[in-house]
């Protein structure tokens, strides 16, 4: 098992380009999420799937888009970088259902810095 | 809305010394309350967590107990080795959803 697996590590763009980071994961979740770190904020999620062709917002959805065409994927899309969104960006995933099962995978992250 | 307050950081402790992190929260409704704890350069892991009242959850040496009354789950530990330095995310999940609710987090830094 690979658990939760996040391309690329690190990234620099400049305003207004577009970008997609990865994220997958091979241990059939259902649920899968974006978060943004951002120093002494903690991790804000930013959208959130609870399965293949459903998706919804988080607390900070703007400027980020996302899609669920599989189980194993969850991109995340920026259409047009703004310098707010440089930050570490993390994946997660976990089992959907009862509350004991909410332990959350979370890959390595992806540091985005957008000049 | 929900929200998770944890202690102010950092926190640098000589090895062996005794470690508490606070962490109080607010919710809607009845929280499942976790600790994650990521190390430099990695992602979270899930430390411990506890789903119910006065449940304790424990993990590496590491304790928390939920507490109902005063709305904490303060992370304790007897003897941290250098090697528990990282940064330590209290988090809360409410009805069965997955969405996690994040702390500011805590800095550790244990010197030998």
């Amino acid at each position: 098992n690979a658990g939760v697996t996040q391309t690329p590590k690190f990234q620099v763009l400049k305003t207004g380009q577009s970008m997609t980071l990865q994220c997958a994961q091979d241990m059939n979740h259902e649920y899968m999420s974006w978060y943004r770190q951002d120093p002494g904020m903690g991790l804000r999620l930013i959208h959130y799937s609870v399965g293949a062709g459903i998706t919804d917002q988080g607390e900070v959805p703007n400027g980020y888009n996302v899609s669920r065409s599989t189980t194993e994927d969850f991109p995340l899309r920026l259409l047009s970088a703004a310098p707010s969104q440089t930050s570490v960006y993390f994946c997660a995933s976990s089992r959907a259902g009862t509350r004991s099962l909410n332990e959350q995978f979370f890959g390595p992250g992806t540091r985005l810095t957008v000049l | 809305g929900d929200s998770v307050t944890q202690m102010e950081g950092p926190v640098t402790l000589s090895e062996e010394a005794f470690l508490t992190i606070n962490c109080t929260y607010t919710a809607t409704g009845y929280p499942s309350l976790f600790w994650y704890v990521q190390y430099p350069g990695e992602g979270l892991q899930l430390l411990l967590k506890a789903t119910k009242a006065d449940d304790k959850g424990s993990n590496k040496g590491f304790e928390a107990t939920y507490r109902k009354e005063t709305t904490s789950f303060h992370l304790e530990k007897g003897s941290v080795q250098v090697s528990d330095s990282a940064v330590y995310f209290c988090a809360l999940s409410v009805g069965g959803a997955q969405k996690l609710v994040f702390g500011q987090g805590t800095r550790l830094t244990i010197n030998p």
